[in-house]
């Protein structure tokens, strides 16, 4: 089945620096990815939809300032979250969409297992 | 390797009782989550089981059972809304989150 890696799986940092997270496709073409952060036991609330090729499309409330989206390939795309804040430790998950209508399969998501950003 | 299981797909029908099964074979396990996704919006968190049991929450409700890694999802009264998929996540020793591939629901009248 499709598989998606995020990495690093965890990552602390020290308060104002800046952490790269990436996404990959492993072994298909997601021209859409998601970004989304997860609070504890609550729903993935979604940050951005990124399109290979163009500009990251932010959910309201989301400053696309400070978490920089790129997705330079079909198969990578990262989230750069700016200046981090203690407030921004969370769990970030990234899901990469498949359209395969004419298998069958329509409209997938395959998630990746997540980034755990501790800000100090 | 890491493993969740779940039916790709179930029919069931409005007002009726469906049970989605999830199994799951992960290093280590730091809780069981499900998830409802509509086609084209973010996941909604339903569950969350980390001790053995049943967890009844109105119209659904989640079991587990670690020893077997076993859990299942029981949807309750069926209404034509509860038309999603119905993911299945383990969060491991790591707490990295291990998905199935979801559970595709189609209720009919």
């Amino acid at each position: 089945g499709a598989v998606v890696s995020q990495h690093p799986s965890w990552v602390i940092c020290k308060s104002g620096t800046s952490v790269k997270i990436e996404c990959r496709s492993l072994d298909f073409q997601a021209t859409t990815m998601f970004w989304y952060r997860q609070f504890p036991k609550q729903s993935l609330m979604l940050m951005a939809t990124s399109n290979e090729g163009s500009k990251a499309t932010y959910e309201q409330g989301v400053e696309k300032d400070k978490f920089l989206i790129n997705h330079a390939s079909l198969t990578l795309s990262t989230l750069t979250v700016t200046s981090a804040h203690p407030e921004d430790s969370s769990f970030y998950i990234c899901s990469a969409r498949v359209l395969h209508g004419w298998q069958g399969d329509s409209d997938t998501q395959y998630f990746g297992p997540g980034t755990r950003l501790t800000v100090l | 390797g890491q493993n969740i299981d779940q039916p790709t797909e179930m029919t069931a029908t409005e007002g009726a009782i469906v049970q989605i099964n999830c199994t799951y074979q992960t290093s280590g396990f730091n809780g069981l989550f499900w998830y409802q996704q509509h086609a084209g919006e973010a996941p909604t968190f339903l569950s969350y089981n980390v001790l053995d049991g049943l967890e009844e929450k109105g119209r659904f409700s989640s079991f587990l059972s670690r020893s077997k890694g076993y859990s299942y999802l029981l949807l309750k009264e069926l209404q034509m809304k509860d038309s999603a998929s119905y993911l299945c996540a383990v969060m491991d020793s790591n707490y990295q989150l291990i998905w199935g591939a979801g559970t595709k629901l189609i209720i009919k009248p």
